[in-house]
């Protein structure tokens, strides 16, 4: 069964829009954090945003936030005030297990592509 | 932030040949470093965690054997891939955890990532 899915093979926004890229994830182990990820063209990968599973706020970094409903096993990302520069791939991951173990599962990935 | 370099960007290899791809942690030590490989409009792909001074663990379907891991330092690990033929093409690209981030102290920061040709 897959870890993380995310649904949205690609997204399509308009600049300054508000967007979401969704992700729901499969665990039984009551530690885990989620991240997200951006890939641009060049293949960096980007740190953008962590949820921990046992924190009890949404995490936010400046236009990024992430929406945690741990019930529903999803933490998707919005992307607030979108501009051109955020067109990317962007990829959901977990670790599963408290802080100390290692392996992040990524999912699929969403492109997001940003119109002017 | 962790800032980290993979070395080279990109290469071309003949089929048959050995290639070392190294990854470097600037402003900080790195006890784990990843490899991951990612091919063309797919997910990345953990191949194996490398840990400073001992061996590294191979993910399940990973041949230790052609992707020799090295980490012999903690600023630097090294991939091998040994004999390359063509479908070890691929995008590799290493992170590694920055465990003085005290809020995030697992979180991974990626090198820019190597695109390795077999011809």
């Amino acid at each position: 069964a897959q870890k993380i899915t995310q649904t949205q093979p690609g997204m399509f926004v308009q600049e300054k829009e508000a967007v979401t890229l969704d992700c729901t994830y499969d665990t039984s182990d009551p530690s885990y954090g989620l991240f997200w990820y951006k890939q641009p063209s060049s293949g960096e990968m980007i740190f953008l945003i962590y949820q921990g599973s046992y924190d009890q706020q949404n995490a936010t970094e400046g236009r990024y936030s992430l929406n945690f409903q741990k019930a529903r096993k999803s933490a998707n990302l919005v992307i607030s005030a979108s501009q051109l520069g955020d067109s990317a791939m962007y990829f959901c991951a977990m670790r599963e297990g408290p802080q100390g173990a290692q392996k992040l599962v990524f999912g699929q990935g969403t492109r997001l592509t940003i119109n002017p | 932030g962790a800032v980290v370099s993979q070395h080279p960007s990109w290469v071309i290899c003949k089929s048959g040949t050995s290639v070392k791809i190294e990854c470097r942690s600037l402003d900080f030590q790195a006890t784990t470093m990843f490899w991951y490989r990612q091919f063309p409009k797919q997910s990345l792909m953990l191949m194996a965690t490398s840990n400073e001074g001992s061996k590294a663990t191979y993910e399940q379907g990973v041949e230790k054997d052609k992707f020799l891991i090295n980490h012999a330092s903690l600023t630097l690990s090294t991939l091998t891939v040994t004999s390359a033929h063509p479908e070890d093409s691929s995008f590799y690209i290493c992170s590694a955890r920055d465990y003085r981030a005290e809020q995030t102290p697992d979180t991974q920061y990626f090198g820019p990532g190597t695109r390795l040709t077999v011809l």
